[in-house]
């Protein structure tokens, strides 16, 4: 079955700190990757995908993700946050029948 | 604006009521979920709808039903809460895998 881990379950940075969030996963198809963001008391929003092509896909807000096949690894990343950036952030495979699998989110926190 | 919209947004009930969560999308879209949201567990699939009459289980239905009578609408029931059932109900939509567009969520007690 198609599932996907996120390692840190909280992440807590300083303003221009950088950033990078785990995320691996184990599907057997074509490989589709999404991250989303929840920021508080919100739903949840996209954030960047990967289909094909370029594996360094840039996202909103100055966030990013690098598709790496021989680690099984779709990381997120920012060089430098905000505490804006304040937020839990999930990244999700397709599960069949055009639905998502989510990992368990990672919150991360920025002080200013 | 163009989008889902959840109701309600919050409710409290009593174990054994029952209620009914409404999810509404003017997208047109085919394909609808209802999922829930509790502290370190992610989002888990509770049922959805790849079109108008069609409904599937997801990881999580135990407890829960779901109706697609019309293409915009797709309704989630407890016919009879739990406490565990306690959670933030997110429904979704999409027009396939390239994205999923969200409600605002249900946050719902069960006492």
């Amino acid at each position: 079955a198609q599932s996907v881990s996120q390692h840190n379950h909280h992440v807590i940075l300083s303003e221009a700190a950088s950033l990078e969030l785990g995320c691996n996963y184990s599907y057997g198809g074509t490989v589709n990757l999404f991250w989303y963001v929840q920021y508080p008391g919100q739903h949840l929003q996209l954030l960047l995908k990967y289909f094909s092509g370029d594996p360094l896909v840039k996202g909103i807000k100055g966030f990013e993700a690098e598709f790496i096949k021989s680690k099984f690894s779709f990381n997120l990343r920012k060089p430098s946050v905000q505490w804006s950036d304040t937020a839990e952030y999930f990244c999700a495979v397709p599960g069949g029948f055009q639905k998502l699998v989510f990992g368990t989110g990672t919150r991360l926190l920025v002080s200013p | 604006n163009a989008g889902v919209t959840q109701t309600p947004k919050f409710r409290v009930l009593k174990t054994g009521q029952s209620m009914t969560l409404l999810c509404a999308q003017d997208m047109n879209h085919e394909y609808m979920y209802w999922y829930r949201q509790d502290p370190g567990m992610g989002l888990r699939l509770i049922h959805y709808s790849v079109g108008e009459g069609t409904t599937a289980k997801g990881e999580v239905p135990d407890g829960y039903n779901v109706s697609r009578l019309k293409k915009q609408n797709f309704l989630l029931g407890l016919e009879s809460a739990a406490p565990s059932q306690t959670s933030v109900y997110f429904c979704a939509s999409s027009y396939g895998q390239r994205g999923y567009t969200f409600g605002s969520g249900t946050r719902l007690t069960v006492v």
